[in-house]
């Protein structure tokens, strides 16, 4: 089971916002930067978000993030039918030793 | 242009130990900058991390692996390896190798992926 938790799924229409949230505790989310993946079925990961709210270089402006305590989210504006994947948050949790994956959420665009 | 590829056989039997490497291309893993890591996904489920070696030969696991896993990096050869060991049909699994840089945990690099199945 994993320490972080998603939603399983969200959907919204085209051109709209959704936002996926991801919550830990103080030894993750709480005490170290959040970082938020995209995967594509049968593609690897590919960061979108890190350091809680930078993205990488060639990251659509159309991602953004936030960090409250010891939860995280991140946001899609603009949905488009593009953005259909699974989003993953993660962190490093300072008591199990371990970087930590969320449960996962399947972005939906209706 | 920096390029992470795994190898390594499809099919292990069970209790067996399971082996691959991760060959880098574009950049030198011995590199101050950066950590490489393996990163496994079962069909179907979310992501595990599995372990990080460090520019400098370091190595961290996750404890839920740390006593089968073994992580060591060829710098000569630009390329790291796992090894697995007692394998069971739980470790079938999509296996990626990819880089963070050593100031963040993401990892912004990332191989293809190779599918290891567990068989009886």
């Amino acid at each position: 089971q994993s320490v972080l938790t998603q939603p399983p799924s969200v959907s919204e229409a085209p051109g709209q916002t959704v936002t996926i949230s991801c919550s830990g505790s103080s030894s993750n989310i709480g005490h170290h930067d959040v970082n938020w993946y995209q995967q594509f079925p049968g593609q690897a990961p590919k960061v979108l978000i890190f350091y809680d709210v930078l993205l990488p270089s060639g990251v659509s402006d159309r991602f953004s993030a936030s960090k409250s305590g010891t939860s995280a989210s991140l946001a899609i504006s603009g949905l488009q039918s593009e953005d259909e994947a699974d989003y993953y948050c993660a962190a490093w949790d300072v008591s199990l030793n371990d970087y930590v994956f969320g449960t996962g959420t399947k972005v939906t665009v209706l | 242009q920096v390029q992470l590829q795994e190898s390594g056989p499809g099919l292990v039997k069970a209790s067996e130990t399971l082996s691959l490497t991760c060959i880098v291309s574009g950049v030198s893993i011995s590199g101050s900058s950066y950590y490489w890591g393996w990163i496994r996904q079962p069909p179907g489920k979310g992501l595990e991390w599995i372990g990080s070696v460090s520019y400098s030969g370091s190595v961290d696991y996750s404890p839920s692996l740390k006593w089968r896993a073994t992580i060591s990096a060829d710098m000569s050869r630009d390329s790291f390896s796992l090894r697995l060991t007692s394998v069971t049909a739980a470790d079938t699994a999509v296996y990626y190798c990819a880089r963070r840089f050593s100031g963040t945990y993401a990892f912004e690099v990332w191989g293809q992926g190779t599918m290891v199945t567990v068989s009886p």
